[in-house]
């Protein structure tokens, strides 16, 4: 089956540092991955959506310029969040949908909790 | 704008005993609604994923039925394990998917 993974799994930084996260799928071409983020017992907000070649597309409140987004190839996505606050800190987790298959199921990544202190 | 409530928010049940969560949306033109499993801690495992043309979905002992005209889908989980215990989120949407809280499930042995 389809397998997403991302890195880290869990990072605790400091105050003002940035931190990147990798979302890959191992198996399959994906144009199109999605970064959310889930505060506890809350639902995954989708931040924004990354799309391989070109600019992501934010969802709105969410600061383009904070959370930077990579998709350098059709298998890796990355999401960097600079200047981190203890805000900030929450579970981030990444999807991926094979390309070319309309309507075909998300899969996700293991996520990463990210610690500010 | 589409918005998924889940409900209940939280189940407690023996094992062996068959179940319903449900999922409602209020946006009826979506492309698909899927089930998700979430574990402490870790990402969403995708259970079934209904297309908007059809009503429902099997696997094992999962159904998931979607019911456009009402806004309502429902997950049913028969003879209950406790390795089922997790939260289970529904999703739908057209371009983007939107979340519903989930249903923390907790099957006692």
């Amino acid at each position: 089956g389809a397998v997403v993974s991302q890195h880290p799994s869990w990072v605790i930084c400091k105050s003002g540092t940035s931190v990147k996260i990798e979302c890959r799928s191992l198996d399959f071409q994906a144009t199109t991955m999605f970064w959310y983020r889930q505060f506890p017992k809350q639902s995954l907000m989708l931040m924004a959506t990354s799309n391989e070649g070109s600019k992501a597309t934010y969802e709105q409140g969410v600061e383009k310029d904070k959370f930077l987004i990579n998709h350098a190839s059709l298998t890796l996505s990355t999401l960097t969040v600079t200047s981190v606050h203890p805000e900030d800190s929450s579970f981030y987790i990444c999807s991926a949908t094979r390309q070319g298959r309309v309507n075909s199921p998300l899969h996700f990544g293991n996520g990463t909790r990210l610690t500010v202190t | 704008k589409q918005e998924v409530t889940q409900i209940p928010a939280a189940l407690s049940v023996p094992e062996g005993e068959n179940l319903v969560l449900n999922c409602s949306f209020t946006d009826s033109a979506i492309y698909n609604l899927q089930w998700f499993r979430q574990d402490p801690g870790k990402g969403l495992t995708s259970l079934l994923l209904i297309q908007s043309s059809q009503r429902e979905q099997t696997s094992g002992r999962l159904n998931a039925s979607l019911d456009k005209s009402s806004g309502r889908s429902t997950l049913y989980i028969a003879a209950s394990q406790p390795g089922d215990s997790a939260t289970y989120l529904c999703a739908g949407g057209s371009e983007k998917l939107v979340f519903g809280k989930g249903t923390k499930l907790t099957v006692n042995p």
